[in-house]
């Protein structure tokens, strides 16, 4: 079965600090990845995706996430992050065969931006 | 705008009790999962539907059961609540496995 695993569980960044969130995914095929974002209060929002090609994924906001298929990880990050990015983030990865429309998501990582 | 509902937003109940929670998608997609959110536990997968009358058991699928009549409906119930299922619950649905899930708002669930 997938497993994801996020490394931080809790991150506390000034604004204009750069960020960088881990994500490491145990299937070792062909993957689709996600990054979601839930602010506070709110339902999960897709950040960014990864299907295929270019390993650099530019998302919304202006968030990137970088696959390394050598490291299982798919990165997230931000140059400069802002208060309005105070919200929990969450890596995700599909099954594989039957399980393909599933996905399993990291535990997540809470990051607090301190104005 | 298509979009996924859930209802009520809140609910609380006592232990013992029969609880349903809705969820209807007009994005007219064919899978329709459940997940429960536990701070430190991040999403965990209850049950899944891929199509009509298909339903699927997940990672925590233990006293809940979930029914498929039709595509835009798969609601959850707790047959008999326990405390252990106070909890954030989110409703998703896609259209196929390369496609990102589209989340509900969430219900949240207090059992006492």
């Amino acid at each position: 079965a997938q497993s994801v695993s996020q490394h931080n569980h809790h991150v506390i960044l000034s604004e204009a600090a750069s960020l960088e969130l881990g994500c490491n995914y145990s299937y070792g095929g062909t993957v689709n990845l996600f990054w979601y974002v839930q602010y506070p209060g709110q339902h999960l929002q897709l950040l960014l995706k990864y299907f295929s090609g270019d390993p650099l994924v530019k998302g919304i906001k202006g968030f990137e996430a970088e696959f390394i298929k050598s490291k299982f990880s798919f990165n997230l990050r931000k140059p400069s992050v802002q208060w309005s990015d105070t919200a929990e983030y969450f890596c995700a990865v599909p099954g594989s065969g039957a399980g393909s429309y599933q996905l399993t998501f990291g535990k997540g990582t809470k990051l607090s931006v301190i104005p | 705008d298509a979009e996924i509902t859930q209802s009520p937003r809140h609910k609380i109940t006592e232990t013992g009790r029969q609880v349903t929670l809705a969820c209807h998608q007009t994005w007219n997609h064919n899978n329709m999962f459940w997940y429960r959110q536990d701070l430190g536990h991040g999403l965990r997968l209850i049950h899944y539907s891929y199509g009509v009358q298909d339903t699927n058991k997940g990672e925590v699928s233990d006293g809940y059961s979930v029914s498929r009549s039709n595509t835009e409906d798969l609601p959850l119930t707790l047959e008999s609540a326990a405390s252990s299922q106070t909890s954030v619950y989110f409703c998703a649905s896609s259209p196929s496995p390369n496609q990102p899930q589209h989340f509900g708002d969430g219900t949240r669930l207090s059992i006492l």
